[in-house]
């Protein structure tokens, strides 16, 4: 089994629609990130997370929340989607102890679709 | 600017040719850096940390020259199965914060 795990892990809806993308690891890191993937642009950050109570916006937030469950639970919403939120994206953890190293550990990716 | 720049490829050469690839970082302040790989529609995996004394993990070596801002990665005796994409990562931590950026990638495709 993975040790981040991401689901859906493919998806297609239609415009205007609620979208979760959920991920959870067993890791045990303190850590977490949601990452999007556009051809050309590689990895764009949309939020991350140091713990439970700790929720940071990336460079790209707008249109997205977020919501850390649990330490191993960290989930992202479109709540309402447009098609240019069409993207593979990337839930990742990284431990609290290497936060000087930046090694990141990657979910299997979840591929979006937005008509 | 892009905070990390790559170029983008692709890179096509033939098994068993050396292959060199650079990165560049605007950030003067960065902390740590990385060469991940990507193969196709997977997930970024770490290939190797890049330190400032330069480091070597069998056909692969990273280089990181803090003046002029870039770091390398050369593999030699390339194989069809370096056939990836290979992401330069560059990262600033805080107490309070973390960036960790990516380069878009550099493609590179080995012919037999």
């Amino acid at each position: 089994d993975a040790d981040v795990t991401q689901t859906p892990r493919n998806r297609i809806t239609k415009t205007g629609k609620r979208i979760m993308l959920e991920c959870s690891q067993t890791k045990g890191h303190d850590r977490m990130y949601w990452y999007r993937q556009d051809p050309g642009l590689g990895l764009r950050l949309i939020y991350y997370s140091f713990d439970v109570k700790d929720i940071n916006k990336g460079e790209i937030s707008d249109g997205y929340s977020v919501s850390r469950q649990a330490q191993a639970k960290f989930s992202l919403s479109l709540e309402s989607a447009i098609p240019n939120q069409t993207a593979l994206y990337f839930c990742a953890t990284s431990d609290r102890g290497r936060q000087n190293t930046g090694e990141l550990f990657f979910g299997e990716g979840s591929r979006l679709t937005v008509l | 600017r892009k905070e990390v720049e790559q170029d983008p490829g692709p890179f096509n050469v033939p098994e068993g040719a050396t292959v060199a690839f650079n990165c560049t970082y605007s950030n003067s302040a960065s902390q740590s850096f990385f060469w991940y790989r990507q193969d196709c529609r997977k997930e970024p995996k770490l290939l190797m940390s890049v330190y400032s004394s330069g480091n070597e993990d069998g056909r692969f070596t990273a280089q990181l020259n803090r003046a002029s801002q870039y770091i390398s990665l050369l593999i030699r005796d390339s194989k069809l199965s370096d056939s990836a994409t290979y992401l330069c990562v560059v990262t600033a931590f805080s107490s309070s914060a973390s960036k960790i950026i990516f380069g878009s990638g550099t493609r590179l495709s080995i012919r037999p």
